[in-house]
């Protein structure tokens, strides 16, 4: 069974930086590309990052890029988000996601980003 | 950017009843078409790829269709377990881009 579970969310003062984390079983992790999706609260899905799977590509939302850095560590089945600057907007659950078509999702990370 | 739109963003609905939900993208994106399912507190699910592929375990009570930029959502038969938001979403193009939620009650 496919299993994502992301980590490292909390509460951050404007300016400052975060690391999450998702950990990934069940499936062969360094075959298939990974997304970051966030939601802020009660709001729709907007797209971060994605990965290819051997970290050959990286894209980035607009809104993020240059402040995040999407990596991926294969022998380790982990996913990381490096987030630095940042701002109120970027408040939301963070969600990873497995394949080209998000076909497996974890149960979130909240990002709180507040003075 | 592709610019997915959905319609309605809300509904009420009674069990048994037939439900369409619409989305309409900003440019042609072929049959690369996907649908969520989003129950509150919890992770999308994916419903649908490709259009109209049904994932493995959904109800075949939901059914997709369309191509280009216009696709429709139905479900033959609403149970209440449907009860959740449900999203389009684009894998056409970078970035992918969602469409911004249809919340779907039971009356």
């Amino acid at each position: 069974e496919v299993h994502l579970v992301e980590s490292g969310g909390g509460l951050v003062q404007p300016g400052g930086s975060l690391r999450l984390s998702c950990a990934a079983s069940g499936f062969t992790f360094s075959m298939f590309w990974m997304h970051w999706v966030r939601q802020a609260p009660g709001k729709g899905l907007v797209w971060v990052s994605h990965i290819s799977s051997d970290e050959s590509d990286t894209t980035y939302a607009d809104s993020v890029r240059g402040r995040f850095t999407i990596s991926r560590d294969n022998a380790k089945n982990t996913l990381y988000l490096q987030m630095n600057s940042l701002r109120a907007e970027d408040t939301a659950v963070y969600y990873c996601a497995r394949n080209w078509v998000p076909d497996s999702w974890g149960q979130g990370t909240l990002v709180t980003v507040s003075s | 950017d592709i610019q997915m739109t959905q319609s309605p963003s809300s509904l009420a609905a009674s069990v048994g009843d037939r439900v369409t939900i619409t989305c309409r993208a900003s440019q042609s994106i072929s049959t690369y078409l996907n649908w969520y399912q989003q129950k509150p507190g919890k992770a999308p699910k994916l419903l649908m790829s490709a259009a109209s592929t049904l994932q493995s375990g959904v109800p075949s009570r939901f059914r997709g269709s369309g191509s280009e930029t216009d696709f429709t959502l139905t479900i033959s038969s609403l149970q209440p377990e449907d009860c959740a938001t449900y999203f389009c979403q684009q894998s056409y193009s970078t970035p992918p881009t969602f469409g911004q939620g249809t919340k779907l009650e039971i009356k």
